[in-house]
Protein backbone atom coordinates (compact mmCIF):
# COMPACT_ATOMS: atom_id res chain seq x y z
CA UNK A 1 0.00 0.00 0.00
CA UNK A 2 1.60 3.65 -1.07
CA UNK A 3 -0.50 5.95 1.04
CA UNK A 4 -1.98 7.18 -2.04
CA UNK A 5 -5.80 6.75 -1.86
CA UNK A 6 -8.16 7.47 -5.29
CA UNK A 7 -11.59 7.01 -5.88
CA UNK A 8 -14.14 5.75 -7.66
CA UNK A 9 -12.31 2.50 -8.35
CA UNK A 10 -14.06 1.96 -11.51
CA UNK A 11 -16.67 4.62 -13.23
CA UNK A 12 -18.66 4.00 -16.65
CA UNK A 13 -20.38 6.68 -18.23
CA UNK A 14 -21.28 7.95 -21.89
CA UNK A 15 -19.73 9.71 -24.87
CA UNK A 16 -19.89 14.04 -24.20
CA UNK A 17 -20.09 13.21 -20.14
CA UNK A 18 -18.14 15.20 -17.76
CA UNK A 19 -16.76 13.21 -14.45
CA UNK A 20 -14.03 13.78 -11.59
CA UNK A 21 -11.54 11.46 -10.36
CA UNK A 22 -10.08 12.12 -7.22
CA UNK A 23 -6.94 11.51 -5.11
CA UNK A 24 -5.58 11.48 -1.67
CA UNK A 25 -1.77 12.14 -1.03
CA UNK A 26 0.03 10.22 1.14
CA UNK A 27 0.12 12.16 4.59
CA UNK A 28 3.04 15.13 3.71
CA UNK A 29 3.03 14.83 0.42
CA UNK A 30 3.01 18.60 -1.14
CA UNK A 31 3.59 17.06 -5.29
CA UNK A 32 0.69 15.72 -6.99
CA UNK A 33 1.15 13.85 -10.22
CA UNK A 34 -1.55 12.85 -12.87
CA UNK A 35 -0.88 10.48 -15.36
CA UNK A 36 -2.85 8.41 -18.08
CA UNK A 37 -2.07 4.40 -18.69
CA UNK A 38 -3.85 3.25 -22.27
CA UNK A 39 -2.80 0.55 -24.12
CA UNK A 40 -1.33 2.59 -27.18
CA UNK A 41 0.12 5.64 -25.14
CA UNK A 42 1.54 3.77 -22.68
CA UNK A 43 1.78 5.83 -19.32
CA UNK A 44 1.72 9.42 -19.79
CA UNK A 45 2.14 12.63 -17.53
CA UNK A 46 -0.23 15.28 -17.70
CA UNK A 47 -0.19 17.29 -15.10
CA UNK A 48 1.70 18.56 -11.59
CA UNK A 49 0.24 20.38 -8.30
CA UNK A 50 2.62 21.58 -6.03
CA UNK A 51 1.28 22.31 -2.85
CA UNK A 52 -2.11 24.07 -4.32
CA UNK A 53 0.17 25.59 -7.37
CA UNK A 54 -0.07 24.24 -11.04
CA UNK A 55 3.80 23.23 -11.99
CA UNK A 56 3.96 21.62 -14.93
CA UNK A 57 1.60 20.45 -17.52
CA UNK A 58 2.67 17.03 -19.64
CA UNK A 59 -0.03 15.78 -22.66
CA UNK A 60 -3.42 17.09 -21.01
CA UNK A 61 -6.15 18.17 -23.19
CA UNK A 62 -7.65 20.99 -23.36
CA UNK A 63 -11.06 19.48 -22.02
CA UNK A 64 -9.22 17.76 -18.87
CA UNK A 65 -8.77 20.61 -16.41
CA UNK A 66 -7.30 19.28 -12.17
CA UNK A 67 -6.42 20.88 -9.41
CA UNK A 68 -5.62 20.57 -5.82
CA UNK A 69 -6.70 22.02 -2.48
CA UNK A 70 -5.97 23.38 0.97
CA UNK A 71 -6.05 19.75 2.31
CA UNK A 72 -4.16 19.00 -0.85
CA UNK A 73 -6.19 16.29 -2.00
CA UNK A 74 -6.58 16.46 -6.23
CA UNK A 75 -9.19 16.24 -8.68
CA UNK A 76 -8.54 15.58 -12.45
CA UNK A 77 -11.89 16.87 -14.38
CA UNK A 78 -12.39 15.29 -17.73
CA UNK A 79 -15.59 16.85 -19.95
CA UNK A 80 -16.64 15.92 -23.16
CA UNK A 81 -15.86 12.66 -22.85
CA UNK A 82 -14.85 10.50 -25.81
CA UNK A 83 -14.25 6.69 -26.91
CA UNK A 84 -10.31 7.20 -26.62
CA UNK A 85 -10.34 8.60 -23.13
CA UNK A 86 -10.95 5.16 -21.76
CA UNK A 87 -8.37 4.44 -19.77
CA UNK A 88 -6.59 3.76 -16.69
CA UNK A 89 -5.65 7.16 -14.59
CA UNK A 90 -3.31 7.42 -11.82
CA UNK A 91 -2.27 9.81 -9.23
CA UNK A 92 1.21 9.89 -7.81
CA UNK A 93 2.72 11.92 -4.40
CA UNK A 94 6.14 12.59 -3.89
CA UNK A 95 8.17 15.20 -1.34
CA UNK A 96 11.11 14.25 -3.05
CA UNK A 97 11.77 12.81 -6.24
CA UNK A 98 10.60 9.56 -5.36
CA UNK A 99 7.06 9.18 -6.80
CA UNK A 100 4.28 6.54 -4.88
CA UNK A 101 1.25 5.79 -7.32
CA UNK A 102 -2.37 5.16 -6.48
CA UNK A 103 -4.57 2.34 -7.74
CA UNK A 104 -5.95 4.15 -10.15
CA UNK A 105 -9.18 4.86 -11.36
CA UNK A 106 -10.45 2.86 -14.68
CA UNK A 107 -12.35 4.53 -16.88
CA UNK A 108 -14.44 3.31 -19.35
CA UNK A 109 -16.54 5.76 -21.74
CA UNK A 110 -19.19 3.77 -23.95
CA UNK B 1 11.14 16.69 -24.62
CA UNK B 2 12.69 13.44 -23.01
CA UNK B 3 12.37 10.70 -24.79
CA UNK B 4 12.63 6.83 -23.35
CA UNK B 5 12.73 3.37 -24.73
CA UNK B 6 12.58 0.33 -22.95
CA UNK B 7 13.80 -3.38 -24.32
CA UNK B 8 12.02 -6.18 -24.72
CA UNK B 9 8.83 -5.48 -24.43
CA UNK B 10 8.57 -9.68 -23.00
CA UNK B 11 10.66 -11.63 -21.49
CA UNK B 12 10.10 -15.33 -20.21
CA UNK B 13 12.69 -17.12 -18.28
CA UNK B 14 13.19 -20.08 -16.05
CA UNK B 15 12.66 -19.59 -11.71
CA UNK B 16 16.25 -19.12 -10.68
CA UNK B 17 17.44 -17.28 -14.09
CA UNK B 18 18.64 -13.68 -14.20
CA UNK B 19 16.66 -11.26 -15.85
CA UNK B 20 17.94 -8.01 -17.68
CA UNK B 21 15.49 -5.05 -18.84
CA UNK B 22 17.11 -2.60 -20.52
CA UNK B 23 16.29 1.75 -21.37
CA UNK B 24 17.72 4.48 -22.91
CA UNK B 25 16.93 7.99 -22.54
CA UNK B 26 17.18 11.43 -24.96
CA UNK B 27 17.71 14.33 -22.22
CA UNK B 28 21.36 14.32 -21.27
CA UNK B 29 19.40 16.69 -18.82
CA UNK B 30 18.00 13.98 -16.91
CA UNK B 31 19.28 12.97 -13.24
CA UNK B 32 16.79 11.00 -11.84
CA UNK B 33 15.91 7.46 -13.38
CA UNK B 34 13.39 5.06 -11.59
CA UNK B 35 11.72 1.11 -12.04
CA UNK B 36 8.64 0.63 -11.40
CA UNK B 37 6.79 -2.81 -11.12
CA UNK B 38 2.86 -3.03 -11.99
CA UNK B 39 0.95 -6.13 -10.87
CA UNK B 40 -2.46 -6.82 -12.40
CA UNK B 41 -5.16 -4.15 -11.45
CA UNK B 42 -2.53 -2.47 -9.57
CA UNK B 43 -0.59 1.31 -10.02
CA UNK B 44 2.93 0.92 -10.28
CA UNK B 45 5.17 0.26 -7.22
CA UNK B 46 8.65 2.19 -6.98
CA UNK B 47 10.94 -0.87 -6.82
CA UNK B 48 14.46 0.85 -7.14
CA UNK B 49 15.91 4.04 -8.88
CA UNK B 50 19.30 5.82 -9.17
CA UNK B 51 20.66 8.97 -9.71
CA UNK B 52 22.81 10.44 -12.21
CA UNK B 53 25.89 10.86 -9.45
CA UNK B 54 25.68 6.90 -8.83
CA UNK B 55 26.35 4.29 -11.61
CA UNK B 56 25.48 1.01 -9.74
CA UNK B 57 22.85 0.65 -6.86
CA UNK B 58 21.71 -3.16 -5.46
CA UNK B 59 18.84 -3.80 -3.52
CA UNK B 60 18.91 -7.69 -2.80
CA UNK B 61 18.02 -9.08 -5.81
CA UNK B 62 17.82 -6.19 -7.78
CA UNK B 63 19.90 -3.96 -8.99
CA UNK B 64 20.05 -0.82 -11.29
CA UNK B 65 23.57 0.41 -13.64
CA UNK B 66 23.50 3.87 -15.07
CA UNK B 67 25.65 4.72 -17.97
CA UNK B 68 25.23 8.31 -18.49
CA UNK B 69 27.38 8.45 -21.17
CA UNK B 70 25.48 6.30 -23.06
CA UNK B 71 22.27 7.59 -21.85
CA UNK B 72 21.11 3.93 -20.62
CA UNK B 73 20.25 2.24 -17.79
CA UNK B 74 19.31 -1.08 -17.16
CA UNK B 75 17.38 -3.25 -14.53
CA UNK B 76 19.12 -6.70 -13.33
CA UNK B 77 17.02 -8.94 -11.37
CA UNK B 78 18.43 -12.03 -10.08
CA UNK B 79 17.28 -15.62 -8.54
CA UNK B 80 13.76 -14.60 -10.13
CA UNK B 81 10.63 -15.96 -8.48
CA UNK B 82 7.28 -16.45 -9.82
CA UNK B 83 6.07 -13.61 -7.77
CA UNK B 84 8.54 -11.07 -10.12
CA UNK B 85 6.29 -12.12 -12.94
CA UNK B 86 4.52 -8.76 -13.71
CA UNK B 87 5.30 -5.29 -16.01
CA UNK B 88 8.34 -2.98 -15.42
CA UNK B 89 8.80 0.43 -16.32
CA UNK B 90 12.09 2.23 -16.73
CA UNK B 91 11.38 6.25 -16.35
CA UNK B 92 13.74 9.65 -16.68
CA UNK B 93 12.64 12.69 -15.43
CA UNK B 94 13.01 15.64 -17.98
CA UNK B 95 14.97 18.79 -17.85
CA UNK B 96 12.18 21.52 -16.19
CA UNK B 97 13.28 20.31 -12.82
CA UNK B 98 9.65 20.20 -11.48
CA UNK B 99 10.11 16.24 -11.96
CA UNK B 100 8.00 14.95 -13.96
CA UNK B 101 8.41 10.89 -15.23
CA UNK B 102 8.50 10.02 -18.56
CA UNK B 103 7.82 6.34 -18.68
CA UNK B 104 9.30 3.73 -21.33
CA UNK B 105 6.88 1.10 -22.86
CA UNK B 106 6.83 -1.49 -19.91
CA UNK B 107 8.45 -5.43 -19.97
CA UNK B 108 6.07 -7.88 -19.17
CA UNK B 109 8.20 -10.65 -17.63
CA UNK B 110 7.15 -13.88 -16.93
CA UNK B 111 8.76 -16.26 -14.63
CA UNK B 112 8.47 -19.86 -15.28
CA UNK B 113 8.25 -22.34 -12.13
Amino acid sequence: DSGVTQTPKHLITATGQRVTLRCSPRSGDLSVYWYQQSLDQGLQFLIQYYNGEERAKGNILERFSAQQFPDLHSELNLSSLELGDSALYFCASSRGDEQFFGPGTRLTVL
Amino acid sequence: GENVEQHPSTLSVQEGDSAVIKCTYSDSASNYFPWYKQELGKGPQLIIDIRSNVGEKKDQRIAVTLNKTAKHFSLHITETQPEDSAVYFCAATDQTGANNLFFGTGTRLTVIP
